[in-house]
């Protein structure tokens, strides 16, 4: 079953306390990318990433970090600087193909971070 | 930044009619894509529309593009309730995907 995964669904954070959120995929992408969305909103970029150990920063990236060091994988940290974490947060991936022309992407189902 | 903004950002019909949605962005482009999302979930591909392709089908869905005046449209025909989601519309800008606001559509039995 191939496909991207988030985890958890639901997260809450305490004031001052950093939450990591997973995200892995099996469908052999090479890119992958965080999104943030608000209610109501579109979504905006936060972090995204090429190739293993390697990662561009988005339009929202403060307060937010992250890590590749697996194809696979690309965790997502809410840091105690980002004061207004509560957010959608979606991963997705896609292939980069030559000159990347079509750049369509994969989604996950989301995590739903609430601050207590 | 957001290149794409829909319209209208908010859309009710009763099924069996069309539901059109419109998106205009802002710069050149190689592509343009909308996607589906229901409500809590992650966003689906719907279709892509290449820059030198004024219009293209899929099953219920019609896109049409008009670069020169940098908007695109999705037409949904004969709605069903199961199509009520927010649709966006996306763009390439170099290695990643601009999206839209997005437009809520509502579909009553």
């Amino acid at each position: 079953d191939g496909g991207i995964t988030q985890s958890p669904k639901y997260l809450f954070r305490k004031e001052g306390q950093n939450v990591t959120l997973s995200c892995e995929q099996n469908l052999n992408h090479d890119a992958m990318y965080w999104y943030r969305q608000d209610p109501g909103q579109g979504l905006r970029l936060i972090y995204y990433s090429q190739i293993v150990n390697d990662f561009q920063k988005g339009d929202i990236a403060e307060g937010y970090s992250v890590s590749r060091e697996k194809k696979e994988s690309f965790p997502l940290t809410v840091t105690s600087a980002q004061k207004n974490p509560t957010a959608f947060y979606l991963c997705a991936s896609s292939i980069l193909l030559a000159g990347g022309a079509k750049n369509i992407q994969y989604f996950g189902a989301g995590t739903r971070l609430s601050v207590l | 930044s957001q290149q794409g903004e829909e319209d209208p950002q908010a859309l009710s019909i009763q099924e069996g009619e069309n539901a059109t949605m419109n998106c205009s962005y802002k710069t050149s482009i190689n592509n343009l894509q909308w996607y589906r999302q229901n409500s809590g979930r992650g966003l689906v591909h719907l279709i892509l529309i290449r820059s030198n392709e004024r219009e293209k089908h899929s099953g219920r869905l019609r896109v049409t593009l008009d670069t020169s005046k940098k908007s695109s449209s999705l037409l949904i025909t004969a709605s069903r309730a199961a199509d009520t989601a927010s649709y966006f519309c996306a763009t390439r800008d170099t290695d990643k995907l601009i999206f839209g606001t997005g437009t809520r559509l509502q579909v009553f039995p």
